[in-house]
């Protein structure tokens, strides 16, 4: 079993849609979630980070932990074909680098 | 702009030879970092290193090499030896340890195909 689960997609929307992506674990040490995001052919660009349990919220984009689950989420409101990409959800259990990503999930939005 | 720089963006080779993938970067972060890339499995970590003249070895360190002569660069010699080398290589940078917490930036990677 993998540290960190994520459903590859492909996930399909319309435009304005409200797109909810997920991840889940098995490692309770983690502390540190994000969620970047992938363009084809580009290196991920960080979109999010919490740490511990609670939300987060950045215009459009709200970032979710549940510890207690091992359960985190990315939702973005009113979605744009701009948001077209791969996301991928990564953690770590202390402040080291060494993140543990999920396998990506690819997004579509369509116009 | 400050950023990481990775060169070349497409990179062609034999099998059985080494080939070197650079890795520069300009925001005095201490810390640096590959990881590889493949279609379903997510990124996974080759080597890192978190200070100058040091480095250590991630999840996925076979056949591949590094070296950390100066702060802002951080070479991945891909060998002869690594059995499946075609991938996209992503290098990434943090200040690490610093409060507040000091997520990793990424590069815009290196595909690399060995035939």
């Amino acid at each position: 079993q993998k540290e960190v689960e994520q459903d590859p997609g492909p996930l399909s929307v319309p435009e304005g849609a409200i797109v909810s992506l997920n991840c889940t674990y098995s490692n309770s040490a983690f502390q540190y979630f994000m969620w970047y995001r992938q363009y084809s052919r580009k290196g991920p660009e960080l979109l999010m980070y919490t740490y511990s349990s609670g939300n987060k919220e950045d215009g459009r984009f709200t970032a979710q932990v549940d510890k207690s689950s091992k359960y985190i989420s990315l939702f973005i409101r009113d979605s744009q074909p701009s948001d077209s990409a791969t996301y991928l959800c990564a953690m770590e259990s202390g402040n080291t680098g060494k993140l543990i990503f999920g396998q990506g999930t690819t997004l579509q939005v369509k116009p | 702009d400050g950023g990481i720089t990775q060169s070349p963006k497409y990179l062609f080779r034999k099998e059985g030879q080494n080939v070197t993938l650079s890795c520069e970067q300009n925001l005095n972060h201490d810390a640096m970092y590959w990881y590889r890339q493949d279609p379903g499995q997510g990124l996974r970590l080759i080597y890192y290193s978190q200070i100058v003249n040091d480095f250590q070895k991630g999840d996925i360190a076979e056949g591949y090499s590094v070296s950390r002569e100066k702060k802002e660069s951080f070479p991945l010699t891909v060998t002869s030896a690594q059995k499946n080398p075609t991938a996209f290589y992503l290098c990434a940078s943090s200040s690490l340890g610093q409060a507040p917490y000091s997520p990793l930036h990424f590069g815009n990677g290196t595909r690399l195909t060995v035939t």
